[in-house]
């Protein structure tokens, strides 16, 4: 049972370039998300999918977009990276309401 | 504007004390409140779930308080150890809906000496 499974772990990017982040649970979950996590900023949401088949907008979706695949996956894209996007992104899953929140190990990206 | 804060300046204390730490939110009226633990480069972990009709929820050594008319959530670690050293998040679901959106804090990072 592994949880919430994010790769790569690290990536470089230049600006400009494109790529996809992505991510898998094994739990069942109806529900998944992107955040990223900056230093003295704490994680923010980035797009969440309630459901397969459904995506929305969080707290911070400019410069990206979000594919859930099936219920399993849900992949986050960067089209042309910039050096704001510096961060570390974490996906995570839930299976509703009052649940808790299984997160991946996190992808520390860097745009240069 | 609604904000949750944590104190951003890291509790230090030695080892054995009770850590305290405090969440505080403003313009929300989560039903339940959780916190988790974070360790650098890793994710974060759920430690334990508070609902709004309860004022108090222990595992182990941990205690959780919740106060909706302070807006105010306390978690405390007794018989601190090193271990327990990591950054500390608290986090809410604003919608109360059939679906979880978790807002979080910056959290609180603990460092606890020998």
């Amino acid at each position: 049972n592994a949880g919430v499974t994010q790769t790569p772990k690290f990536q470089v990017l230049k600006t400009g370039q494109s790529m996809t982040l992505q991510c898998a649970q094994d739990m069942n979950h109806n529900s998944m998300y992107w955040y990223r996590q900056d230093p003295g900023m704490g994680l923010r949401l980035i797009y969440y999918s309630a459901s397969e088949g459904t995506t929305d907008k969080g707290e911070v979706p400019n410069g990206y977009n979000v594919s859930r695949l099936n219920k399993r996956e849900f992949s986050l894209r960067l089209e042309s990276a910039a050096p704001s996007q510096t961060s570390v992104y974490f996906c995570a899953s839930t299976n509703g309401p009052g649940t808790e929140a299984f997160f991946g190990q996190g992808t520390r990206l860097t745009v240069v | 504007s609604q904000k949750i804060e944590q104190n951003s300046e890291a509790l230090n204390i030695q080892e054995g004390k009770t850590a305290t730490l405090t969440c505080n939110y403003t313009n929300y009226s989560p039903a339940y409140l959780q916190w988790y633990r974070q360790d650098p480069g890793r994710g974060p972990v759920f430690l334990l779930l508070i609902r709004e009709n309860e004022k108090e929820k222990r595992k182990e050594r941990l205690k959780v308080t919740f106060d909706t008319t302070l807006k105010q959530s306390l978690f405390h670690i007794t018989a601190s150890q090193p271990a327990d050293s990591a950054t500390y998040l608290c986090a809410l679901d604003p919608m109360n809906t059939g679906f979880q959106k978790l807002v979080f804090g910056t959290g609180t990072r603990l460092l606890v000496s020998p």
